[in-house]
């Protein structure tokens, strides 16, 4: 079936360490949305791309969307223990109204 | 008011049981939507409500029984659930714009144990 991936799978860095995950679809997504979950809490919307080639920030958050509107990336510059979280990424795959969600990256920090 | 309430958060229920799972949005949000999460697993897409209709049922087992009594509201009927159905129940919420779903607003949850 229509599948989004996310690597890794899991990420343990040293606080002030950058952190990045990464997100594809081996078909064209109509957007690309991402997500954080803290530990025994639910999904927080954080951004959505739209656009091939997209770039977006927030603060220390920088999202990509690539120009074939497969991939995407959510790079966390200088961690913070505030950061630590299961980052998911959700696509609209093309035409379907639907999100699929990837297996999602958990971020743990060394404070 | 941007948030999304569930209510219970805790429900345990025996295989015999029927319970019901609440969610309430005041964002005049008119697309609703029930996922299931298990532990370190991605949120599971189950239904979908669009103007208060089911739009999608991603083949869910009848022993789950959606309702969208109005735009606010959306409960989720349970009856003669089995133990792997224990699992974090989210609702979320979201606008429906240009026949895509834009950004989603998920409640806090209700946590399901079935014995």
């Amino acid at each position: 079936g229509q599948q989004v991936m996310q690597i890794p799978q899991y990420q343990h860095v040293q606080e002030g360490e950058d952190f990045t995950t990464y997100c594809n679809s081996s078909t064209t997504l109509s957007n690309i949305q991402w997500y954080k979950q803290r530990p025994g809490g639910h999904p927080v919307f954080l951004i959505q791309l739209v656009k091939s080639g997209e770039v977006k920030k927030q603060k220390r958050l920088t999202f990509q969307f690539g120009e074939a509107k497969k991939n995407s990336s959510l790079h966390i510059t200088a961690t913070q223990t505030t950061d630590v979280g299961t980052y998911f990424c959700a696509g609209n795959l093309g035409g379907a109204q639907k999100l699929v969600f990837g297996q999602g990256t958990r971020l743990t920090i060394n404070p | 008011d941007t948030e999304v309430t569930q209510t219970p958060k805790h429900l345990v229920m025996g295989m015999t049981n029927k319970k019901s799972l609440k969610c309430e949005q005041h964002m005049g949000h008119r697309a609703m939507y029930w996922y299931k999460q298990k532990a370190k697993k991605p949120p599971e897409l189950m239904f979908v409500y669009s103007y208060e209709k089911l739009s999608i049922n991603e083949s869910v087992p009848s022993r789950f029984s959606p309702e969208c009594p109005n735009s606010s509201l959306l409960n989720l009927h349970l009856h003669a659930l089995q133990p792997e159905d224990s699992a974090l129940y989210l609702c979320a919420s979201s606008r429906v714009w240009a026949g895509a779903y834009n950004e989603q607003f998920f409640g806090p949850g209700t946590r399901l144990t079935v014995l």
